[in-house]
């Protein structure tokens, strides 16, 4: 139980597009959703969190413009980081928490994304 | 808000000998502190996590202890194994802005050697 899929796992694009990032619970209902970023033998930065049917929650520094979340569903949730930028490129994982009383967070595998 | 330390940032152990990490925390509320291992290129997995009506758990060679006076806990592995090898990150849950969130520690990059 307690399953995070995030897709794609790699993704290669040019600088000044946009690229998608999905998050699903496969065998819960997530109320709340975060997605974090991580550089290289760092720590887990969070990104911002995510609340079905209510707009996203920003962490202090990030652009909430260039990283766009949706959380339509209890069980899916997505990032999309728009006019990429080669600063971008990182490793990026969501995690979702089921339900309100629950505390636990479940990460997904992760998106490495590399900006060219 | 919330600020987790954790030390040491790499910890080398011999094969059977335990280890130990320890995280401290500056927010007197957090009231849960999970452990996640991470190993290269791989999504944190939880391994144990203790809420602060509990001073200690453990779970076959993990434990985990907490001092909510002292506002530190440790993650201890007895016994390690070669395949304990990875990167270890504590973290504690705490409320900012009317959200739960959990803050993360800097990580502990543990090898053992065999």
């Amino acid at each position: 139980g307690a399953v995070v899929s995030q897709h794609p796992s790699r993704v290669i694009c040019k600088s000044g597009t946009s690229v998608k990032i999905e998050c699903r619970s496969l065998d819960f209902q997530a109320t709340t959703m975060f997605w974090y970023r991580q550089f290289p033998k760092k720590s887990l930065m969070l990104m911002a969190t995510s609340n079905e049917g209510s707009k996203a929650t920003y962490e202090q520094g990030v652009e909430k413009d260039k990283f766009l979340i949706n959380h339509a569903s209890l069980t899916l949730s997505t990032l999309t980081v728009t006019s990429a930028h080669p600063e971008d490129s990182s490793f990026y994982i969501c995690s979702a928490r089921d339900g309100k009383r629950e505390v636990t967070q479940y990460f997904g595998p992760g998106t490495r994304l590399t900006v060219l | 808000g919330e600020n987790v330390e954790q030390h040491p940032s790499t910890l080398s152990v011999q094969e059977g000998d335990s280890a130990v990490i320890k995280c401290t925390y500056s927010d007197s509320a957090s009231n849960y502190f999970p452990w996640y291992k991470q190993e290269l290129g791989k999504r944190p997995q939880l391994i144990i996590d203790i809420r602060s009506n509990v001073g200690e758990k453990k779970d076959q060679r993990i434990a985990v202890t907490l001092n909510k006076t002292a506002k530190h806990f440790s993650l201890h592995i007895t016994e390690t194994q070669p395949e304990d090898s990875a990167v270890y990150f504590c973290a504690a849950l705490h409320h900012s802005g009317g959200y739960q969130k959990v803050t993360f520690g800097t990580g502990t990059k543990l090898q053992v050697i065999p």
